[in-house]
């Protein structure tokens, strides 16, 4: 089994600050993990992914994630958030054994001006 | 290339009528999958298919939810007879039949139930 946990349901953050959305997850076998992002009446876009070897894993839009075996996260980052990363991000999970990917709630993050 | 393509964009049907949504996956690639997406449920699998072959159903909310890929090119999910709880953003995404492969989602088609 496999599943994803999003313990925020939303996240505000000033212009320019940083910006974290936390996820953890739980797989039976080898993690791989996905970063999504879903705008208002859009599909989800692809950011990053972790797959093996670093732990930090940089995708598009400045936007990177750290993975964290011990503690079964994969957090994701941006150093200096804009007013247009404001979406709707999911962290999802696939453990290896198929191609079934597990998504999780969903953060709303706010970056005010 | 064009991406997943899925129409119609937005459905708004009677109670009881049948309602069909399609899906045009990227060329090349593998997978499809059927997702919903509610504000109660998040996002759910339906359904998804390898090569054209369904391969994990289970979650398929009821017999009304039936879905069907004819080709590489094409999938439709169908829903007879619609009800109000069917109302949602339905997405089809596909992807490539590599296991770290992403998804690649079409914008989705917001069924509205009356």
């Amino acid at each position: 089994a496999q599943s994803v946990a999003q313990p925020e349901d939303q996240v505000n953050v000033a212009e320019g600050n940083p910006l974290t959305v936390k996820c953890t997850y739980s797989v039976s076998g080898n993690p791989y993990l996905f970063w999504y992002v879903q705008y208002p009446n859009r599909g989800l876009q692809f950011l990053l992914k972790y797959i093996t070897g670093d732990n930090l894993v940089k995708g598009s839009y400045g936007f990177e994630a750290e993975f964290n075996k011990s503690q079964t996260s994969f957090h994701l980052k941006k150093p200096s958030a804009l007013v247009s990363d404001s979406a709707l991000y999911f962290c999802a999970v696939r453990d290896g054994t198929d191609y079934k990917l597990s998504f999780g709630a969903g953060t709303t993050v706010t970056v005010r001006a | 290339d064009a991406g997943v393509i899925q129409s119609p964009r937005h459905e708004v049907t009677e109670m009881g009528q049948e309602v069909t949504l399609r899906c045009k996956p990227i060329s090349g690639h593998d997978y499809l999958f059927w997702y919903r997406q509610t504000m109660m449920r998040g996002l759910e699998l339906l359904i998804y298919f390898n090569n054209n072959v369904p391969i994990d159903d289970s979650g398929m909310p009821e017999d009304r939810f039936s879905a069907k890929m004819p080709n590489a090119s094409f999938s439709t999910l169908k829903i007879q007879p619609s009800e109000p709880r069917d109302s949602a953003v339905y997405f089809c995404a596909s992807s490539l039949h590599v296991i770290n492969s992403p998804l690649h989602f079409g914008n989705g088609t917001r069924l509205t139930v009356t």
